[in-house]
């Protein structure tokens, strides 16, 4: 059950940028709970992309970062490549009266033109 | 490098229980500080969180699954195993094993996961 909600679709032509949304609510990251972005090439894992909101893990470059605003977050990608192309999802944590859970978003395929 | 490796049946018959394991390599899953969870993932959708285990025991399931699921540890092989019970159709899915950093309850090391398909 995603109740972080994402575009389906961004793209962008090589050497653009491009933003991806992730709105959640108060008790999600409205609540302070932190965001984190993950990459997902075709037929393989996710990959760990942006923790903490805005922090890149070694390795990833720097043209890949995070914001995080009230109950919203933000991953843009700045010149845009061929290898960008992939599923991208925000991940936080929620809890309410229901329980307390890791929740995804709904996920973002960018397409380089 | 911490590396997972999710192993099991391809195949389950609708009602029956759907069984993983997790093996973890170049760490310890006694370590503190993480959770170790199951995700899944229904063709062409998106991620969904099963539940999680820490070292010592104790678990922690989505509500949503919580009647069907049972996750334990065995920290002498270095694993951790999913059961799912009386599965549907709507459980065929790719099984991930994944590390979840307590603190900051982000996952940072996934394995390669693996389809199981739900059907007679």
């Amino acid at each position: 059950q995603s109740v972080l909600t994402q575009p389906p679709s961004v793209s962008g032509a090589p050497g653009q940028r491009v933003t991806i949304s992730c709105t959640g609510s108060s008790s999600n990251i409205g609540a302070g709970y932190d965001v984190h972005w993950y990459q997902q090439l075709p037929g393989t894992a996710p990959k760990l992309l942006i923790y903490g909101n805005s922090n890149r893990p070694s390795g990833v470059p720097d043209r890949f970062s995070g914001s995080k605003s009230g109950t919203s977050a933000s991953l843009a990608i700045t010149g845009l490549q061929a290898e960008d192309e992939a599923d991208y999802y925000c991940q936080s944590y929620d809890s309410s009266l229901s329980g307390s859970f890791y929740v995804f978003g709904t996920g973002t395929k960018v397409t380089v033109l | 490098q911490v590396q997972l490796q999710e192993s099991g049946p391809g195949l389950v018959k609708p009602s029956q229980t759907l069984s993983l394991t997790c093996t973890v390599s170049g760490g310890s899953i006694s370590s503190g500080g993480y959770y170790w969870s199951w995700i899944r993932q229904h063709p062409g959708k998106g991620l969904e969180w099963i539940g999680y285990i820490y070292y010592s025991g104790s678990t922690y399931y989505n509500p949503s699954l919580k009647s069907r699921v049972t996750i334990s540890v065995d920290t002498s092989k270095n694993q951790f195993s999913l059961k799912l019970s009386s599965v549907t159709a709507a459980d065929t899915a790719v099984y991930y094993c994944a590390r979840g950093i307590t603190i900051s309850k982000r996952f940072d090391y996934w394995g390669q996961g693996t389809l199981v398909t739900v059907s007679s």
